[in-house]
């Protein structure tokens, strides 16, 4: 299947701070990339779907201007929590959209662990 | 409003057992039904996915049921092994670009293999 990393795969941080978390694919382009939030035991929650050279689309709730997504280019969406908080403290985990005939399949990353303390 | 329910939200298996995750919708725009396994730390990895044309699909020893009237399908493991032991989420999506190709999760079953 298609491989998709995250960068890095956990990360510490000081409340007020900003954290940028990495997803790329690695063996196939990516026009659309998608970010989740999984709190412990708990199921994926969308956050955001980001498509290339264009804005990202916010699911309803999440603040647009706290989590910055970016999708640059065809392999690369970076998700920026900005001003982060003990409440942001989660596992954010990115895919990738891979069409294949008949049928789009999402990808996961490993995800990232962000704790702020 | 939760559009994918999924039962139970823990089971336990004896090895060789059989582990059986249902899965319900309410969209019946819904046409790509896939699962996914997902160990503690880690992203979810794709497992096994149907489509609703047809009625059940096998990979080794993983096989998906699917009741289109009933807007129910299943993930039957067969021969459960130890290192089956993780998370499980059904998800629903519809396969059309305006639709956005967005994922809906279940809420995952945690299932664990005793020895």
């Amino acid at each position: 299947g298609a491989v998709v990393s995250q960068h890095p795969s956990w990360v510490i941080c000081k409340s007020g701070t900003s954290v940028k978390i990495e997803c790329r694919s690695l063996d196939f382009q990516a026009t659309t990339m998608f970010w989740y939030r999984q709190f412990p035991k708990q199921s994926l929650m969308l956050m955001a779907t980001s498509n290339e050279g264009s804005k990202a689309t916010y699911e309803q709730g999440v603040e647009k201007d706290k989590f910055l997504i970016n999708h640059a280019s065809l392999t690369l969406s970076t998700l920026t929590v900005t001003s982060a908080h003990p409440e942001d403290s989660s596992f954010y985990i990115c895919s990738a959209r891979v069409p294949f005939f008949l049928t789009d399949t999402q990808y996961f990353g490993p995800g990232t662990r962000l704790t702020v303390l | 409003q939760q559009q994918v329910k999924q039962s139970p939200q823990s089971l336990i298996v004896q090895k060789g057992g059989i582990s059986i995750i249902n899965c319900a919708y309410e969209n019946t725009a819904f046409d790509y039904f896939p699962w996914y396994q997902q160990f503690p730390g880690k992203g979810p990895a794709l497992l096994i996915a149907i489509r609703p044309d047809v009625s059940e699909k096998k990979e080794g020893r993983f096989t998906i049921s699917f009741n289109k009237s009933a807007k129910q399908f299943s993930l039957h493991i067969m021969d459960s092994q130890p290192g089956d032991s993780a998370t499980y989420f059904c998800a629903a999506s519809i396969q059309i670009k305006a639709a956005g190709n967005k994922l809906t999760f279940g809420g995952g079953t945690r299932v664990l293999v005793k020895p």
